[in-house]
């Protein structure tokens, strides 16, 4: 089965500072999802890659995908505030047949304090 | 903000008894999944349901079951409730265009089981 791991596992930095997550997978990617999640609310989507290389950006938020789709990181530029939350990345697991279910491996996520 | 939505938000339950949560899903969205998050931890697959059918399962037991209705809307039930059921439970709602798979989470249920 496909494992995500997620690093670091918990992130605290001044307004202002750049940071970066990574995402590394124990199997090359289909896909790979996004999402930040405030402390037991729903996950919000952010962006998601599907080619090698693919890079994709919103607002200050920057995700890339490497060649090899098994690793992706997620760029905060100038952080605020408000980009406090957990940071999920979630594999797309392709169906084993036509008309199976497709879903989302996720990894345990990155809690990012963001201090004033 | 998506167009999923869940409920209740908050629920607390005895342990062996039953729970039911809801979930409707987002416009144009025929699929309907549902994962359990526990504390610390990322989303787990619960299972997957399609057309009114169920179409892939997680590895969770069969006390854990679920119905589509015709507007795509869903409910999740367990059966039996044990202590490690407590968790966030996020329903997701998606499709496939374009090549792209879009899923979409709902706020999610907290269950607690005492």
């Amino acid at each position: 089965s496909q494992e995500l791991e997620q690093s670091p596992q918990s992130l605290i930095v001044q307004e202002g500072k750049n940071l970066t997550i990574n995402c590394t997978s124990s199997k090359t990617l289909y896909g790979l999802y996004w999402y930040k999640q405030k402390y037991g609310e729903g996950l919000i989507f952010l962006m998601m890659l599907q080619k090698g290389g693919e890079e994709k950006s919103h607002e200050k938020i920057t995700a890339k995908l490497d060649e090899k789709k098994q690793q992706s990181s997620l760029h905060i530029t100038a952080s605020q505030p408000s980009h406090a939350g957990i940071y999920l990345c979630g594999a797309d697991i392709p169906p084993i047949s036509s008309g199976s279910a497709r879903q989302l491996t996720f990894g345990s996520g990155t809690q990012l304090t963001v201090l004033p | 903000e998506t167009g999923v939505t869940q409920s209740p938000t908050h629920l607390i339950k005895t342990r062996g008894q039953q729970v039911t949560l809801r979930c409707s899903s987002q416009s144009g969205h025929n699929t309907v999944s549902w994962y359990q998050q526990a504390l610390g931890q990322g989303p787990q697959f619960i299972f997957q349901y399609y057309r009114e059918e169920e179409n892939g399962r997680g590895n969770f037991p069969p006390r854990f079951s679920g119905l589509q209705f015709p507007n795509y809307s869903s409910e999740l039930n367990v059966n039996a409730l044990e202590l490690d059921d407590s968790a966030l439970y996020l329903c997701a709602s998606s499709r496939v265009a374009g090549g792209f798979y879009e899923q979409y989470f709902g706020p999610g249920t907290r269950l607690t089981v005492t």
